[in-house]
């Protein structure tokens, strides 16, 4: 069974950093690596999604990796700004469908300016 | 997101009362999504449906029930609610179930007393 965990759990930077965000997952035979963003009582955005055969995916100062064989994936955010604050989710796809979609808990980040 | 909209947003019960959460989309999309979040979990499929009247079970899926009578809308049941069965329920959907991530809704926080 797919295991999916996102460490740290709550991350605080100050506002112009750059930051690094893990993921990892137990079982490397994945189709793809999703990323997406929760704000506060909304659900969840997806911000980048990376297929098995891709090493990484980028969208404005998003930067998404993925390493099969380690079974790692990170987000790297470049020059966080305050509006960057939310909780980050990773899930992993094992199946090549959405409803075998297996989800981290999550990194709650927070930027302050 | 995908004009997506949950309803109730909020809704406080009774244990052993019935509850029906909907969900309804704009967008035409054939898949549908039924996730619950709970802390120290990730997001936990329920049920999904790939098409009208089509539906499949999740992995949580043990005291809930769905229907799907036209494309639009996708209704969640706890035929007797549990206190166990208190959490945030999301409704996301897609056009296809492959490369395509999924829209989700703002939730439903469900508690059951």
């Amino acid at each position: 069974k797919q295991e999916v965990t996102q460490i740290p759990a709550a991350l605080s930077v100050p506002e112009g950093e750059n930051l690094v965000l893990n993921c990892s997952f137990t079982d490397s035979a994945i189709y793809n690596l999703q990323w997406f963003r929760q704000d506060p009582g909304k659900g969840l955005t997806s911000l980048l999604l990376i297929q098995s055969s891709q090493r990484e995916q980028t969208s404005g100062r998003l930067n998404a990796s993925l390493d099969k064989s380690s079974g790692r994936s990170t987000l790297y955010i470049a020059a966080s700004q305050p509006g960057d604050s939310a909780t980050y989710l990773c899930a992993a796809n094992s199946g090549g469908s959405n409803y075998k979609l297996t989800f981290g808990k999550g990194t709650l980040l927070t930027v302050n300016p | 997101d995908a004009g997506i909209t949950q309803s109730p947003r909020h809704k406080v019960t009774e244990t052993g009362t019935p509850v029906t959460l909907r969900c309804h989309q704009t967008e035409n999309h054939r898949y549908m999504y039924w996730y619950r979040q709970d802390p120290g979990h990730g997001l936990r499929l329920i049920h999904y449906s790939y098409g009208v009247k089509d539906t499949d079970k999740g992995e949580v899926s043990d005291g809930y029930s769905v229907s799907r009578s036209k494309t639009e809308d996708f209704l969640l049941t706890l035929e007797s609610a549990t206190s166990s069965q208190t959490s945030v329920y999301f409704c996301a959907t897609s056009g296809t179930d492959r490369v395509e991530p999924q829209h989700f809704g703002d939730g439903t926080r469900l508690s059951i007393l």
